[in-house]
């Protein structure tokens, strides 16, 4: 069976304090990994998708990264507004299964 | 460009009566997933659709529950005969094509509340 791990599960930083998300996963034969933010009371948005080990996607503070075992989101001072909870998926064989890891909730303070 | 629409966003029912959730996709897009999140759990898939067609429904609890995405209208989660356990956020995802390529977008979600 898939399985995806977030570490940690809760993390806090100071706003300008850079820092790591990790993503691991147990997939056999892996198709993408996905990154989404989940505001409270709203549905997941969508980030990066990584296909394949050494990819790397950047979108303003954020990085991700994929290795054959885990992903990293890498996020460059972060300010307040970066807070959110960021979920990991894995899709194997066809696309549309997402398997979900429980999330990382971030919160930036001022 | 709106984006994945569903309603209601929220949905208090009691036990033993009937849920229905929709689910317009974004425009242009064909194809639409049904996960559930419990509270302390992470998104578990439920069910994929096309038009007219139940593509998986590996997720899908064996009882009480149904999905269908006509040809006209939005995708519909019924969920007969609900009970407490049923309480979690309902969200629905669509995307361009079934592929590798393809990026599934995620609707605001439906609360349901069995009282």
């Amino acid at each position: 069976e898939d399985q995806v791990t977030q570490s940690p599960e809760a993390l806090r930083l100071q706003e300008g304090e850079s820092s790591s998300l990790n993503c691991s996963y147990t997939v056999s034969g892996l198709r993408g990994l996905f990154w989404y933010r989940q505001d409270p009371g709203k549905g997941p948005e969508f980030l990066f998708t990584l296909y394949s080990a050494g990819e790397e996607k950047e979108k303003e503070r954020l990085k991700a990264t994929l290795t054959k075992k885990e992903s990293f989101l890498h996020i460059t001072a972060p300010k307040p507004e970066d807070s959110a909870t960021y979920l990991c998926a894995v899709s194997r064989g066809s696309n549309y299964k997402l398997t979900f890891g429980k999330g990382t909730l971030l919160t930036v303070n001022p | 460009n709106a984006g994945v629409m569903q309603n209601p966003r929220h949905l208090v029912r009691r036990r033993g009566q009937e849920a229905r959730l929709r689910c317009s996709p974004m425009k242009g897009h064909s194809h639409v997933y049904w996960y559930r999140q419990l509270p302390e759990e992470g998104l578990k898939f439920m069910v994929y659709l096309q038009k007219e067609n139940i593509i998986d429904e590996s997720g899908m609890p064996k009882e009480r529950f149904s999905a269908e995405f006509p040809k006209e209208g939005p995708s519909i989660l019924r969920i007969q005969q609900v009970v407490r356990g049923d309480s979690a956020a309902y969200f629905c995802a669509s995307s361009a094509r079934d592929g590798i390529f393809y990026e599934q977008y995620f609707g605001p979600g439906t609360r349901l509340t069995v009282t």
